[in-house]
């Protein structure tokens, strides 16, 4: 299977704050891996698809870079609403795979 | 994008299944994926398996195998997942996801509770 790693684990900010955050694959996805993000009680959402893509609807504060092995999620000024789990998935070769998370909390 | 209903919340003894659905009101899943996550209490996605309702191809996480089976119903645009020899790890929210070449889109998730 391929092993996705997220990081930080946990990411503090504030609003107004430019985060990044990482996810590496233990081998090769191409562009196919997505971003999303997750707020409690609730269904993760789309952010992000073919490693660049954004999601309809989804603000343009949210992009996503990379391809082969090493991506990054980027929000370039968090908002309230931002403070979430973040997951990325790799959907290039079965099994599916996704990152642990990232939870962005306040500082 | 592809808007997914899901079946509503369940409560199973240990060693039964569980069906759950996931139907797209729209009318139709297009040529995308439509896959299977779950999280139990408190962790991270776990990815189960997959369909492509359009042909009918399936694919399932080994650790899963054997014990989960995917299907569509093409008239009614519906996907199952069905869960067998459940145990109390396997409560969890269950989501159903739809990934194609626009993105996707997310159930609202079913919970199982599997608890004698």
């Amino acid at each position: 299977d391929i092993q996705m790693t997220q990081s930080p684990s946990t990411l503090s900010a504030v609003v107004g704050d430019r985060v990044t955050i990482t996810c590496r694959a233990s081998q090769s996805v191409g562009s196919w891996l997505a971003w999303y993000q997750q707020k409690p009680g609730q269904a993760p959402k789309f952010l992000i698809y073919q490693a660049s893509r954004l999601q309809s609807g989804v603000p343009s504060r949210f992009s996503g870079s990379g391809s082969g092995t090493e991506f990054t999620l980027t929000i370039s000024r968090l908002q309230p609403e931002d403070f979430a789990i973040y997951y990325c998935q790799q959907y290039d070769t079965y099994p599916w795979t996704f990152g642990q998370g990232t939870r962005v909390d306040f500082k | 994008q592809v808007q997914l209903v899901q079946s509503g919340a369940e409560v199973k003894r240990p060693g039964s299944s569980v069906k759950v659905s996931c139907r797209a009101p729209g009318g139709t899943f297009r040529s995308n994926v439509i896959t299977w996550v779950r999280q139990a209490p408190g962790q991270g996605l776990d990815w189960m398996g997959a369909i492509i309702p359009l042909i009918g191809t399936t694919n399932y996480a080994p650790k899963f195998q054997g014990r989960v089976t995917i299907t569509t119903d093409k008239f009614t645009s519906t996907v199952y997942m069905d869960l067998s020899r459940l145990r109390s790890e396997d409560t969890a929210v269950y989501y159903c996801a739809s990934v194609g070449d626009f993105g996707g889109d997310w159930g609202q998730g079913t919970l199982v509770t599997v608890s004698s």
